[in-house]
């Protein structure tokens, strides 16, 4: 079975710092997509940024970036230039690519942003 | 509104009641999940469906848990006999059914069961 583990619950940043949120997870596929999801306190989950496995290169979008090891199972999350609206619950998330592609998530990050 | 909607947004219920929860997916995505949110257990798989069907059930954590896809459209997930564990959020997210899609969110349904 496919596991994702976040180790940090809560992380804190200043605003215009850079913070990185660490996941690792654990599958036997070749072939898989990893996620970052941000949960506000609306409770709505917000994609943040999509990794395919078989791409080496590191997905990135506007101030949010990922370093993917694939052989080390590590996906971790760099926040740049970090913003009060940043603030919420960070998600690690991993799907297959066959079959339906339920996310199995991690237990979250909670990251705080002070001024 | 083009996003997925939940409804109720809150819902309160007595131990051993009946609670059905609805979701809206986006128009045209034919993939529809069904996850949970609770304290114990943080985000859990429930139940997926592709158009109609249910290829997988696995998640639902008893006979107590139902769920229905009508029209390729709408779903509803029906909780028989309520336990105060079954209090948690109920997220339901829809995507367009191909490989690595993206999965869209609701606001989910918070339910508290006394």
């Amino acid at each position: 079975a496919q596991t994702v583990t976040q180790s940090q619950p809560e992380m804190s940043v200043q605003e215009a710092e850079t913070v990185t949120l660490s996941c690792t997870y654990d599958t036997s596929e070749s072939d898989y997509y990893l996620f970052w999801y941000k949960q506000p306190p609306s409770r709505q989950m917000i994609l943040v940024i999509r990794q395919e496995a078989y791409k080496q290169q590191n997905a990135t979008e506007n101030r949010f970036s990922v370093n993917f090891q694939k052989a080390a199972k590590s996906f971790s999350l760099k926040i740049s230039d970090s913003q009060l609206g940043d603030a919420a619950m960070y998600f690690c998330a991993y799907s297959k690519n066959t079959g339906f592609q339920k996310l199995v998530f991690g237990t979250g990050t909670r990251l705080l942003v002070s001024p | 509104g083009a996003g997925v909607s939940q409804s109720p947004s809150n819902k309160v219920t007595e131990k051993g009641k009946d609670v059905e929860l609805r979701c809206d997916p986006i128009s045209g995505h034919t993939a529809l999940y069904w996850y949970r949110q609770s304290l114990g257990q943080g985000l859990e798989f429930l139940i997926y469906f592709q158009g109609n069907s249910a290829p997988d059930k696995s998640g639902l954590p008893s006979d107590r848990f139902s769920a229905e896809r009508t029209g390729g459209s709408v779903s509803t997930l029906t909780i028989q006999r309520t336990q105060q564990e079954d209090s948690a959020v109920y997220l339901c997210a829809s995507s367009p059914g191909t490989s690595g899609s993206r999965q869209f969110f609701g606001p989910g349904t918070r339910l508290t069961v006394l």
